[in-house]
């Protein structure tokens, strides 16, 4: 079956940390795949997206994500987190062939100042 | 301009109620959803609609009944509520990609 997971479930770093966030898909064929955030009481906002092309993709608020089609892997990153990076993560996949988008349990990241 | 809109934002209601949740979007996409979020923040996919035709039906109690009257609106009717319907409900719209945009979630408290 079709599924998108994460390992970390809760994360919590310091100011200035650097984040990395893992993400792996058991998906056939081509698969799109997606970083949503959810700040606290807010609705999902994407964060950065992968179809094809350079696997190292960049997104919005210094987030990047890099794709390894050998791993199933879409792990996020980024250098230096801040007090407003707080939230929840998502993972999410779609294949061309089922175009259902199905997402990861989530992580919480707890930025502290 | 808001791209996807659902309403009520907030809905409280006692077990054994019907309520109906709606959802529009202006973005043109043909492709909509309504996803439900457990207490644990856990997505679950519930329904998908393609330019109103019904695509995906999830594992989902026969009291959860969508209708999508065009491809702009997907609304979510919920017959008989049940304590454990409690969670926010949230309507989105794709695009061809997969890309989805979300409205703002109803929390819905069953009581």
């Amino acid at each position: 079956a079709q599924s998108v997971s994460q390992h970390n479930h809760h994360v919590i770093l310091s100011e200035a940390a650097s984040l990395e966030l893992g993400c792996n898909y058991s998906y056939g064929g081509t698969v799109n795949l997606f970083w949503y955030v959810q700040y606290p009481g807010q609705h999902l906002q994407l964060l950065l997206k992968y179809f094809s092309g350079d696997p190292l993709v960049k997104g919005i608020k210094g987030f990047e994500a890099e794709f390894i089609k050998s791993k199933f892997s879409f792990n996020l990153r980024k250098p230096s987190v801040q007090w407003s990076d707080t939230a929840e993560y998502f993972c999410a996949a779609v294949s061309g062939n089922t175009g259902k988008l199905i997402f990861g349990q989530g992580t919480t990241l707890q930025v502290k100042p | 301009d808001t791209a996807v809109s659902q309403t009520p934002k907030y809905l409280v209601t006692q077990m054994g109620n019907d309520k109906s949740i709606k959802c529009e979007q202006n973005l043109g996409h043909d492709t909509m959803y309504w996803y439900k979020q457990d207490s644990k923040k856990f997505l679950k996919i519930m329904f998908s609609y393609n330019n109103k035709e019904l695509i995906i039906n999830e594992t989902v109690p026969n009291r959860f009944s969508p209708k999508s009257p065009d491809k702009a609106h997907l609304n979510l009717h919920i017959n008989s509520l049940e304590l454990g319907d409690s969670a926010v409900y949230f309507c989105a719209s794709s695009q061809e990609t997969g890309e989805a945009f979300f409205g703002q979630g109803t929390r819905l408290t069953v009581v």
